[in-house]
């Protein structure tokens, strides 16, 4: 019952250093999704994936990049970190389109940016 | 723009008394919306789904109305207790109608 697993859960980073967030779903679910939530703003959406083989940008994408490398994972890819990008990352997964079915979360990881 | 709006105050109150909590949006049409639960340091768990032609659903000790008229989406939990204190969330579905977009919670605590 591992649901969604997304590695690191910490991670400190240096101004420009790069880093790949790494998240998978045991669920055989076709969509996947990244948040990024910050204090007072909410989770926003920053790449969605409807299907394996398709990636899309949410509300905020600039700063990363995401592969979907199969059906159970997902990436986030950080190519050079500044400090806006401290935040906590969830990924989430969902059988079909997320209005219609649950989402299921990771437990989130925190990244700082110094 | 499109707005989801959630209290941003704290909601407080006393153990089993009923808790509601107000989800409004904008420039939404939304097919459906859903509550999710989250707390500190975990990610959202998914709570109840309701759909534009359901006007009322219910699980359990939770309870949500959706008015697509008025724009809004209360969420009700009765007999409330101390281990329901944590933030919840609204979402909707984007236009691509692939992914949610959230409001940014209401924090709830009930206290003994």
């Amino acid at each position: 019952n591992a649901g969604v697993t997304q590695t690191p859960k910490f991670q400190v980073l240096k101004t420009g250093q790069s880093m790949t967030l790494q998240c998978a779903q045991d669920m055989n679910h076709n969509s996947m999704y990244w948040y990024r939530q910050d204090p007072g703003m909410g989770l926003r959406l920053i790449y969605y994936s409807a299907s394996e083989g398709t990636t899309d940008k949410g509300e905020v994408p600039n700063g990363y990049n995401v592969s979907r490398l199969n059906k159970r994972e997902f990436s986030l890819r950080l190519e050079s970190a500044a400090p806006s990008q401290t935040s906590v990352y969830f990924c989430a997964s969902s059988e079909a389109r997320t209005g219609q079915t649950e989402a299921f979360f990771g437990q989130g990881t925190r990244l700082t940016v110094v | 723009s499109q707005k989801i709006e959630q209290n941003s105050e704290a909601l407080n109150i006393q153990e089993g008394k009923t808790a509601t909590l107000t989800c409004n949006y904008t420039n939404y049409s939304p097919a459906y919306l859903q509550w999710y639960r989250q707390d500190p340091g975990r990610g959202p768990v998914f709570l109840l789904l309701i759909r534009e032609n359901e006007k009322e659903k219910r699980k359990e000790r939770l309870k949500v109305t959706f008015d697509t008229t008025l724009k809004q989406s209360l969420f009700h939990i009765t007999a409330s207790q101390p281990a329901d204190s944590a933030t919840y969330l609204c979402a909707l579905v984007t236009n691509s109608g692939y992914a949610l977009n959230f409001g940014k919670g209401t924090s709830l605590l009930v206290t003994p």
